[in-house]
Parts: C-alpha cells; structure tokens; sequence
C-alpha cells in the first residue's frame, strides 16, 4: 500500500515530553518530506531530506528535529519547545527525477 | 520560495454537477503540479498530475488545466459522484519539493 510506513497512528504526549514518530519506505526514494495538517491550513511542511545525511527546514521547522541516518528512514522527533504539536502528521517521499510523492497513513498526535 | 494559494476552501454541489477549484503559484521555475485527494483520516492519494509542458490532461471524469503565463491551474470534476467528497490539495513543485495549497473540502450531495 505505496510502501511508505508511518508509526504510530495515533500518539498521546505529555506537556514538556519529546516524541519520536516514525517513517519508513521501502520504495528506493531519495527525498523524504515531514508535512504538519491542521484544519483549514492544508499542508506545511516541517524537514525535507534530498539525500541521506542531509536535511533541510520547511516553512514551520522551530520545536521540531530530525535525522537521515539511513535512505529508508526519516523520525521526526517533536520537542517541548513546540508549543502547539497537536496536528495530524504526514510523511511523503520521492524519486528526485519522479516528482509524484508517495505519503504514509500518518500520525495522530494529541497533547493531553 | 513558492507560495500556493487554492479556491475556494469548501465547495458543495449537487450529485451529477461539475466542480471546479483553482490554484496559482508565485514560483515560475515550478514545473510539476499535482491534485490530490484526502478522504476523512487518510492519506492524500494522487488523482491527477500536469507538467509544464502541457497545457491540459484528462482523465475519465477529471481534468487539469494549467496556464504557465498567468500562474494557475484548476481541477474539473465532471458528473460529480457522492463517493467525490473529500478535501482536494493542489500542490507546486520547486527545489524544496512539493508546496500544497490549503485545501478545498468537496461536498457532493445526493
């Protein structure tokens, strides 16, 4: 099912607590994207990757951390330095010469 | 960078009337423009796609237009289908990879 897998669906943090959410594909994708989705606000993106090694900042990257130790993998850790995670979380990723994006199921997470 | 902005954000039409929803983007060195479509707690699955190179693509019922000299592309959904209600993201590529618009919410009614 387009063999990019986030974990988990659903995620509940504590105030002041860090979280890591997974993303992994299986696809030989050389990017990786980490959107965040609110309601009304569409899709903004947080980290990209090119390339194993290297990542960039998105448009909302403040409170948020992530590495490329690995082409299949790409965490995103959310920090208590970003005030308001509670949003749906979404991973994608793409071929550099094929722009179609591929996202996984995403995760939920809720501050509680 | 590029900057994406997407009309209307909600859209209701009756079950067998077309819809129609615009974006434009400010980056002329984007060249990849995809719709996609997010049904209610899932992933955003791409319907259909343009490049710069083509003015226009059709796909059964769904078609894209772009228009590179004034920066904008539209979605047309013909013969509209309960089972097309869902929240439709456009979306522009650049070196950053994909911007998305902000998303119109269809609501086809039967």
């Amino acid at each position: 099912d387009g063999g990019i897998t986030q974990s988990p669906k659903y995620l509940f943090r504590k105030e002041g607590q860090n979280v890591t959410l997974s993303c992994e594909q299986n696809l030989n994708h050389d990017a990786m994207y980490w959107y965040r989705q609110d309601p009304g606000q569409g899709l903004r993106l947080i980290y990209y990757s090119q390339i194993v090694n290297d990542f960039q900042k998105g448009d909302i990257a403040e409170g948020y951390s992530v590495s490329r130790e690995k082409k299949e993998s790409f965490p995103l850790t959310v920090t208590s330095a970003q005030k308001n995670p509670t949003a749906f979380y979404l991973c994608a990723s793409n071929h550099g010469q094929v722009p179609e994006a591929f996202f996984g199921q995403g995760t939920r997470l809720t501050v509680v | 960078g590029e900057n994406v902005e997407q009309h209307p954000s909600t859209l209701s039409v009756q079950e067998g009337d077309s819809a129609v929803i615009k974006c434009t983007y400010s980056d002329s060195a984007s060249n990849y423009f995809p719709w996609y479509k997010q049904e209610l707690g899932k992933r955003p699955q791409l319907i259909i796609d343009i490049r710069s190179n083509v003015g226009e693509k059709k796909d059964q019922r769904i078609a894209v237009t772009l228009n590179k000299t004034a920066k904008h592309f539209s979605l047309h959904i013909t013969e509209t289908q309960p089972e097309d209600s869902a929240v439709y993201f456009c979306a522009a590529s650049e070196s950053l990879g994909l911007i998305f618009g902000q998303g119109t919410t269809l609501q086809v009614k039967p």
